[in-house]
């Protein structure tokens, strides 16, 4: 939706970091998601934040979030073929989604 | 515990046609919703239901229409098929903080 913003596609080498941005506007948001989708599949929650907290680490995922700019990003560490897919994100409020970011892995 | 079920999972339909898309789940969440997604474009939330008998429009509701009579089902009802509702079907169900969905019904209006 249009409260909840990406760049639609993002590059890296195999074992690279990987970053994917998103903003959003409603800051009554309690939390905020990413959830990963491969081809022909339906949505996978990959994590969530708290609105009360600035980052989450799960394994290879960072999450880093900024509540005085609305700004959310997702790092994926050491990044492999199979994290290729579309990443979205989504507020926790109405739960509006991004458009999505393709992530394209090269070997 | 099957999570949340779309039914059919693919669907040709012809202008003007109606149907109905249909959801199920299985965790007694209140919590339902239903998106569509085109290329491009993400998900877009077209109804959601915060409990039995109660509905609501998301972003993009026109053409379509919900119920909800128990807590477990949410379909939804296409009423004149056109040719903009080609696209793909997520339903999703959700307790305070973690949303699960379905795998998707794809429809296609010709």
């Amino acid at each position: 939706g249009e409260d909840v913003e990406q760049s639609l596609f993002l590059s890296v080498r195999e074992g690279d970091s990987s970053v994917i941005n998103c903003t959003y506007t409603d800051s009554s948001s309690t939390y905020l998601y990413w959830y990963k989708q491969e081809p022909g599949a339906g949505l996978q929650l990959l994590t969530y934040i708290f609105s009360n907290m600035d980052m989450k680490q799960d394994q290879r995922l960072t999450v880093l979030l900024n509540k005085k700019d609305k700004h959310l990003s997702l790092r994926i560490a050491d990044t492999q073929t199979g994290d290729s897919a579309i990443y979205f994100c989504a507020d926790g409020q109405k739960f509006y989604f991004g458009s999505g970011t393709k992530l394209n892995v090269k070997p | 515990n099957a999570g949340v079920t779309q039914t059919p999972k693919f669907q040709v339909l012809k202008t003007g046609q109606s149907m109905t898309l249909q959801c199920a789940q299985d965790m007694n969440h209140e919590y339902m919703s239903w998106y569509r997604q085109d290329p491009g474009m993400g998900l877009r939330l077209i109804h959601y239901s915060v409990g039995a008998g109660i509905t609501d429009q998301g972003e993009v509701p026109n053409g379509y229409n919900v119920s909800r009579s128990t807590t477990e089902d949410f379909p939804l009802r296409l009423l004149s098929a056109a040719p903009s509702q080609t696209s793909v079907y997520f339903c999703a169900s959700r307790n305070s903080y973690e949303q699960y969905f379905g795998p998707g019904t794809r429809l296609t209006v010709t």
